[in-house]
């Protein structure tokens, strides 16, 4: 596919539980990103990777979120002992080049609900 | 600390008629600017951009204006077509660095 390709679409998880959500960017992409929109919020900067280096990571919440992007191509998002208050669409971005110079491309997000 | 604001949550519009969707930024270092559309269940879609050194960029039936003095950025539909209907986000950056996002404005154009 063309697009930026996210999955699961949806994922339904007991609190307490880990998750691994998926992003699989455009290919030739060097830059990757991570938002999270809660309900009725806007999207919410969580990390950042040019390569697969992670130059900002200043909006992971908290330490039982971390991610990883490996051959400049796939990413992964892990919530660690997930909680409640990390329900939201979990949404990846990918661009040719870096902010400033090309647009982001989002993919379709995860819905993450954690009961 | 929220640097780009989007101070109407919703707007309705008449079919025909100009849609003015409108957006703050505090950080004077913001270089680059964006207007996103989202639908329910998709990601956002880029639709203009507009770099500090301008004052306006225009494609078809989209405009964007830049006022840096007042750290304003608005962005014009016209006409605006009920296909339109949709949640609009404007996003700011430095070069390099992270694309904030506003809280978005949900545009309603009624037939």
């Amino acid at each position: 596919g063309a697009g930026v390709s996210q999955s699961p679409s949806n994922k339904v998880t007991e609190k307490g539980k880990d998750v691994e959500l998926r992003c699989d960017p455009i290919s030739g992409h060097t830059a990757l990103y991570w938002y999270r929109q809660r309900l009725g919020q806007g999207l919410e900067f969580l990390i950042y990777f040019q390569g697969n280096s992670a130059p900002d990571k200043s909006g992971l919440p908290s330490d039982r979120f971390s991610a990883e992007r490996t051959g400049e191509s796939v990413s992964t998002l892990t919530i660690q002992r997930t909680q409640q208050e990390d329900s939201a669409v979990y949404l990846c971005a990918s661009s040719l080049g870096r902010v400033g110079n090309s647009p982001l491309h989002f993919g379709n997000g995860t819905r993450l609900t954690v009961t | 600390d929220q640097q780009v604001k989007q101070n109407s949550p919703s707007l309705s519009v008449q079919e025909g008629r100009i849609s003015i969707l409108n957006c703050d930024y505090t950080n004077s270092m913001f270089d680059y600017f964006l207007w996103y559309k989202k639908y329910p269940a998709e990601g956002p879609t880029f639709l203009i951009s507009i770099s500090s050194i301008k004052d306006k960029n225009e494609d078809g039936r989209f405009t964007v204006f830049l006022n840096k003095s007042a750290k304003h950025l608005s962005l014009h539909i016209v006409p605006s077509q009920p296909g339109d209907s949709a949640v609009y986000f404007c996003a700011a950056s430095r070069v390099a660095g992270k694309l904030i996002f506003g809280q978005g404005t949900e545009l309603s154009v009624k037939p």
